[in-house]
This record gives structure tokens, sequence and C-alpha cells, in this order.
């Protein structure tokens, strides 16, 4: 089967920098995508890591280690609008998105 | 471009009833993908359509259903409404098929409570 964990909630204080993991079990893995939903929002995406390594947009990054079964997504300069849902997501062969149940991102003034 | 509609935004129905949910997808995309969200549950895939056909269905009853049009527009049923199936559903749009590998475009989702 296909399972993905990620932390319930994290929190941290504008301007900080914070890390939100993401470890998956799955066959036929294709990649990790990550996806903010604000309350009462829809999700929208944010990336796709298909190989290792780093990518960065702007103030957000994603990591992918394909060895490990491990991701994360990296926020920088936080602001009190990245208070949102934050969803890692494995897609693989068979065709399915599969999400973990999110993390919660508080960020206090 | 506009972008992923649902109707309708809110429903409320009693248990045993059925209901119809509609998605449009945004102009071009041919993949409609069916995703019910519960508080502590995640985004759980219902199933995806492409080209008026099911192209893959996840871990739901066969109360589930759903149906693509030739304009690329979606519909899922639920028969039998149960209490524990009050959610939001939420319909995502791509340009091609299997989800995950092209960015999803979700709607605003449907929330439905059932009593």
């Amino acid at each position: 089967g296909q399972s993905l964990e990620q932390p319930s909630e994290v929190t941290a204080v504008e301007g900080a920098i914070v890390q939100i993991n993401c470890t998956y079990q799955t066959s036929g893995f294709y990649g990790l995508s990550w996806y903010q939903q604000h309350d009462g929002g829809a999700p929208t995406f944010l990336s796709y890591n298909a190989l290792d390594g780093l990518e960065e947009t702007g103030r957000f990054s994603s990591f992918l280690s394909r060895s490990d079964s491990y991701g994360y997504l990296l926020l920088q300069e936080l602001q009190m609008k990245d208070s949102a849902s934050y969803f890692c997501a494995v897609s693989s062969n068979t065709d399915k998105l599969i999400f973990g149940t999110g993390t919660r991102l508080q960020v206090f003034p | 471009k506009a972008g992923v509609t649902q109707t309708p935004r809110y429903l409320i129905k009693t248990r045993g009833q059925q209901v119809t949910l509609s998605c449009s997808p945004i102009s071009g995309h041919r993949s409609v993908s069916w995703y019910q969200q519960t508080p502590g549950q995640g985004l759980q895939f219902l199933f995806e359509y492409f080209s008026e056909t099911q192209r893959n269905k996840g871990n739901f009853p066969g109360r589930f259903s759903g149906r693509q049009f030739s304009n690329s527009r979606s519909e899922m049923n639920v028969s039998t409404l149960e209490l524990g199936d009050s959610a939001l559903y939420l319909c995502a749009s791509s340009l091609a098929f299997g989800s995950g590998k092209d960015e999803q475009f979700f709607g605003p989702g449907t929330r439905l409570t059932v009593l």
C-alpha cells in the first residue's frame, strides 16, 4: 500500500524559517508534490519533485531524497499569510495522487 | 482563464438520500479527479476521469460513482447517504491523465452535510 507521514502541526514566528517533513512508503514512486490550503480555501499547488535535490521557488523550497523516501518543504521569511495547511502527496505507477493528512502551520507575529 | 468551478457549494441532506455534485474543469483540461476531505484524514482519492472514461478509482464503496461528459464536465453521485459521508468534496482538473505528474487545479469544493 501507500502511506505518508507528516507532522500534524508546526508553529513559528514571522520572519523565521520552518521545515515540514514528509516520509512516504510507496512502490513505483514517481514524485512528491506539495499543496497549500488556507482555511475555507482550495488546495493550491506549490511544487513537484521527481529527482533528488532541492528546488527553490521564491521563499519556498522543496527537497526530495528518493533513497530515504523522504522530502520536506522549507518556508523562509515566514509571513502571517503563510498560516495554512500543507499537504505532501505522492504520485506513483498507480496513477493516483495520494495525500498525507496535512500539517497545519501557524505563524505568530 | 476561469478556474475550476463546483456546484453547489453547500448541501444538506438526510441519511438515505442521494446527492449529485458537479464540477467544471479549466477549459482545455481533460482530466478530472475527485477527492473527499475530512478533518484528520486529509484528501482521499475517489476517482479520476479522462476523456469520459473512469481511469482510476480509490477505495470507496460502490455508493460513490461518477461520470464525465464530452465537454469534460464531471459529476459525482453518492447514493444512500450515511452520516460519515459528511465532508468537503473537491474536484481537481489537469491537462493529462495520471494525477500527480501534472499540477492539479482544485475547485473550491462542495461542503456536504448529512443529517
